[in-house]
C-alpha cells in the first residue's frame, strides 16, 4: 500500500538552530513533492515544490532535497525563530495530492 | 487578490442529519479540492473539481458528494452524519487540475462537530 511517513510528530528546537524534517514515502512514483506550512486552527500554505529531476530548491533560509533513490525529501529550516514554529506537511502527487501526517516543530527562544 | 473562503467557519450538527459546506476559491482558479483532516488520519483526499466536472475522487463513502457551479464555487455535501464525520473541512483551490505541480492554495477550514 501507499504509504508516505514524516519522521517524527514533534521536533523542538533552540533558535538559530537548523530543522531538519524526514518525508519518505513508498509505492508512489511522484513526478513532484510539496512541503506545506500550517499553523494551529489555519489551513496548510504552500511553502516549496520540487520536481523529480531537481535535487535541491531553496527559498530563504528553507531547503528541500529530493531523492527518488532513496523516496526521500528533507526539508531544512536555517536560522530557525520561534516564528518558524508550526506544523510541516508534505505532499506527494500522482492524480490526487497526498499528504503525509506533519511534523510539528517549535522553536525555542 | 482575495484567498479561498469557506463558509461556514463552524458547524454543530447531531447525527442522522445532512450537512452543507461552500468554498469560494482565489479569483481565476478552476480547481477546486476539498479534505477532510482528523487528528488521527490527517488530511484526506475527498473529491476534485474541475470547470464544474469531478475529475478525481478519494475513497469516501458515497454519502460525501460535492459540486462546483460554472462560477468556480463549489460546495460539498455529507448526508446521514457520523460521529466519525467531525473533523475539519478544507477547500483549495489552484489553477489548474489535480494540483499537478500548481500550488494548492487553502481556505481556513470549517469546522464540523457531529453530536
Amino acid at each position: 500500500s501507499q504509504k508516505i511517513e514524516q519522521n517524527s510528530e514533534a521536533l523542538n528546537i533552540q533558535e538559530g538552530k537548523t530543522a531538519t524534517l524526514t518525508c519518505n514515502y513508498t509505492n508512489y512514483s511522484p513526478a513532484y513533492l510539496q512541503w506545506y506550512r500550517q499553523d494551529p486552527g489555519r489551513g496548510p500554505v504552500f511553502l516549496l515544490l520540487i520536481r523529480e529531476n531537481e535535487k535541491e530548491k531553496r527559498k530563504e533560509r528553507l531547503k528541500v532535497t529530493f531523492d527518488t533513490t532513496l523516496k526521500q525529501s528533507l526539508f531544512h529550516i536555517t536560522a530557525s525563530q520561534p516564528a518558524d514554529s508550526a506544523t510541516y506537511l508534505c505532499a506527494l502527487h500522482d492524480y490526487k495530492l497526498s499528504f503525509g501526517a506533519g511534523t510539528t516543530v517549535t522553536v525555542r527562544a | 487578490k482575495a484567498g479561498v473562503t469557506q463558509t461556514p467557519r463552524y458547524l454543530i450538527k447531531t447525527r442522522g442529519q445532512q450537512v452543507t459546506l461552500s468554498c469560494s476559491p482565489i479569483s481565476g482558479h478552476r480547481s477546486v479540492s476539498w479534505y477532510q483532516q482528523t487528528p488521527g488520519q490527517g488530511l484526506q483526499f475527498l473529491f476534485e473539481y474541475f470547470s464544474e466536472t469531478q475529475r478525481n475522487k478519494g475513497n469516501f463513502p458515497g454519502r460525501f458528494s460535492g459540486r462546483q457551479f460554472s462560477n468556480s464555487r463549489s460546495e460539498m455535501n455529507v448526508s446521514t452524519l457520523e460521529l466519525g464525520d467531525s473533523a475539519l473541512y478544507l477547500c483549495a483551490s489552484s489553477l489548474d487540475s489535480g494540483g499537478s505541480y500548481n500550488e494548492q492554495f487553502f481556505g481556513p477550514g470549517t469546522r464540523l462537530t457531529v453530536l
